[in-house]
Parts: C-alpha cells; structure tokens; sequence
C-alpha cells in the first residue's frame, strides 16, 4: 500500500502570495493533521481533521485554513505568506482520529513533507 | 500547555556502541503517551517507540529501549548496537490521552550521527 503522500515535494513563493499544499492519506485512513516544522525546531500542530470535520487547531494565525474531502485527502491553505511561514510542511494519517477512548495513542503515519520557502 | 525538552541538539555514537537521548517533558496530565520519532534525510517522521503513561514497564522495540520515570517526568531512549542507518534527528513527542488525538507535542530533536 502506498504511504501518505504530499505534493508538491518543494514550492518557492514570494510575500503576500497564496499557497496550498496537497495531501493524500494511507488507504483506510480517515483522520488527516498537518504539522509546521520551521528548521531546527520540532514539528507544530497547525489542523486534524476526521471526517471532514475540524476536530483540532494549533495556534496559527487565520491565514492558515485547510479542508478534507470526501475521499479522506486533505488540503492546506496559507493566504498573505509570510517570510517566517517558509517551513517543512508535514501531513499525517491515523484511521480513527481519536474517535473512540484510548484512541488517542493510534499511530500517526507521517509524509515526506512539502518544503516551502517564501522570498 | 504540554511542554518537552530535549538538551542535547547532537549527539555522536559509533558503530556498535550504545547511545542514549534525553527527553524531559512537562504537563499536569495523568494520562498520555509519549513518544520517540526519527526523521532521517528523506524528512519523513517515523515512530520508533511509544510508552503508555499509566504502564510502569518501560517500552522495548528490537534495539531501542526506553527509560520511562513518570515522576521526574523523564523519557530517555537507548539505541544499543548502533548502525549507520540510526543516522537520523531523533524527537520526543507528548500526546494527551484525551482531547484531539493527532496533537503531539514534539520537542526540538536531538541530531545523532553514528560514526564507523
């Protein structure tokens, strides 16, 4: 089975610009959360969603939003970038999404990330 | 708010011989998880171990060892016989036991480079 998958892999966009990333989640997977990791920092929590619903926000600014499709894949939106948005963007699957009790320790199956550099 | 800390941004080891990374956390739950993740190069996040927080036994997985101590709220991982392909940022990560589910709480990592 394929793995989580995000695209693009790399994106270079300037200020004010507007960018979304794309991510498909492992077959059977409903639960999609995305990660922001600047360099030399640990991965933040920026969205999950289950079912396409929004069941988590990290602490970002509204310019971040995302959304979920019927068929689980997820994307990611920053409006008005920012020098300080370019970082390693993360997406992860989990089947459940903490649905059910005790849920909150299902495994988390990460992507490769989609680096995004703002100029 | 959940915070963890790992002090020590590298760490050398060579082949063969056994490392240890530190990992402390802070939190005010009584129930939670804790992890340790690895991202080699490829920049993919991948689970190494997981602990439960209310199992007193501490997590073993082939090489890779915790030493798990709930009240000083310390996480160490043991990587014993060390290989090249341990080469990799190594991160401890928190998760509440309730509330939303993906939300780890990662700490700034631990690069470890294993040398012949």
């Amino acid at each position: 089975d394929a793995g989580v998958t995000q695209s693009p892999t790399h994106l270079i966009k300037t200020r004010g610009q507007h960018v979304t990333l794309r991510c498909s989640p492992i077959s059977g997977h409903k639960s999609v959360s995305w990660y922001q990791q600047v360099l030399g920092q640990g991965p933040q929590f920026i969205f999950q969603y289950y079912e396409k619903e929004e069941r988590g926000r990290g602490n970002f600014p509204d310019r971040f939003s995302a959304r979920q499709f019927p068929n689980y894949s997820s994307e990611l939106n920053v409006n008005a970038l920012l020098l300080g948005d370019s970082a390693l963007y993360l997406c992860a699957s989990s089947r459940q999404g903490g649905r059910s009790p005790g849920a909150t320790n299902e495994k988390l199956f990460f992507g490769s990330g989609t680096q995004l550099s703002v100029l | 708010a959940q915070t963890v800390t790992q002090s020590q941004p590298e760490m050398s080891v060579q082949e063969a011989e056994t490392v240890t990374l530190s990992c402390t956390y802070d939190t005010s739950e009584n129930n939670y998880y804790l992890f340790w993740y690895k991202q080699p190069p490829s920049r993919q996040m991948i689970l190494v171990i997981r602990q439960e927080a209310y199992k007193q036994q501490n997590a073993t997985e082939n090489r890779f060892s915790v030493n798990f101590q709930k009240a000083a709220k310390s996480f160490s991982l043991k990587i014993s016989d060390s290989q090249l392909g341990d080469t990799a940022m190594y991160f401890c990560a928190f998760i509440r036991a309730t509330g939303t589910a993906s939300k780890l709480t990662f700490g700034t990592g631990t690069r470890l480079q294993v040398t012949l």
